[in-house]
C-alpha cells in the first residue's frame, strides 16, 4: 500500500529564511508526487507537482521540490519565506493525476509558522 | 473560469440524520474525486466519478455514497450519520487525463 510521511508537525521560521519540508513516500511503482498548501477553512491548493524527468520541479509562490527515487523522498523548500507562506503543507502521492485505484494518499500534513 | 463550487458550505446535523453534500467541477472537468479531512485520521479519499460512474472507492462504511451527473456535478450522501462522520469533505476535479486535480473549499459537516 502507499503511504506518505511527514515527519515534521510543525515548524517555525524566521521571515526572510529558507524552508525544507520533508517528505517521504512508498510506493511499489513510479509515483505521482504533489505538494498542497491549505489556508485556515480553504481547500487545497496545488503548490508543484513531479511525474517524470527533471528531479527539480518549479512551483508557484517560488517553491521548489526536488524527487529523489533513491531516498523516496520529496522535499519542498523555498529560499525566502513571507509571512503569507503560514499555512499547513501536505505531501500526497499517487498512482496517476487523480489518485489512482487508492485515490491521491496525503501526508498528515505540516504547520509552517512565520515568525516576524 | 470559475473554479470547484461545494454546497453548502457549514452544515450541522444531529446523528442518526442524513446529509447531501454537491460539487460543481470546472467546466470541461468530467472527473469528481471526494476526500474526507478530520484532525486525527488526516485526509481520507472517499471515492472518484467518472462520467457518471464510480471508478475508485476508498475504505469507508456502505453509509458513504456518492453519483455523478450527466453534467459533471457530483454529489456525496451520507446516511445515519455519526459524530465520528464530523470533518471537512473535499472534492477534486479534473479532465479525463489530467495532470492537475483541483480541489473546492470544502464543506464543513458537525454532527451533534
Amino acid at each position: 500500500a502507499q503511504s506518505v510521511t511527514q515527519p515534521d508537525i510543525h515548524i517555525t521560521v524566521s521571515e526572510g529564511a529558507s524552508l525544507e519540508l520533508r517528505c517521504n513516500y512508498s510506493y511499489g511503482a513510479t509515483p505521482y508526487l504533489f505538494w498542497y498548501v491549505q489556508s485556515p477553512g480553504q481547500g487545497l491548493q496545488l503548490l508543484l507537482k513531479y511525474f517524470s524527468g527533471d528531479t527539480l520541479v518549479q512551483g508557484i509562490k517560488g517553491f521548489e521540490a526536488e524527487f529523489k527515487r533513491s531516498q523516496s523522498s520529496f522535499n519542498l523548500r523555498k529560499p525566502s519565506v513571507h509571512w503569507s507562506d503560514a499555512a499547513e503543507y501536505f505531501c500526497a502521492v499517487g498512482a496517476r493525476a487523480g489518485g489512482g485505484a487508492d485515490g491521491l494518499t496525503f501526508g498528515k500534513g505540516t504547520h509552517l509558522i512565520i515568525q516576524p | 473560469k470559475a473554479g470547484v463550487t461545494q454546497t453548502p458550505r457549514y452544515l450541522i446535523k444531529t446523528r442518526g440524520q442524513q446529509v447531501t453534500l454537491s460539487c460543481s467541477p470546472i467546466s470541461g472537468h468530467r472527473s469528481v474525486s471526494w476526500y474526507q479531512q478530520t484532525p486525527g485520521q488526516g485526509l481520507q479519499f472517499l471515492f472518484e466519478y467518472f462520467s457518471e460512474t464510480q471508478r475508485n472507492k476508498g475504505n469507508f462504511p456502505g453509509r458513504f455514497s456518492g453519483r455523478q451527473f450527466s453534467n459533471s456535478r457530483s454529489e456525496m450522501n451520507v446516511s445515519t450519520l455519526e459524530l465520528g462522520d464530523s470533518a471537512l469533505y473535499l472534492c477534486a476535479t479534473g479532465t479525463a487525463n489530467t495532470d492537475t486535480q483541483y480541489f473546492g473549499p470544502g464543506t464543513r459537516l458537525t454532527v451533534l
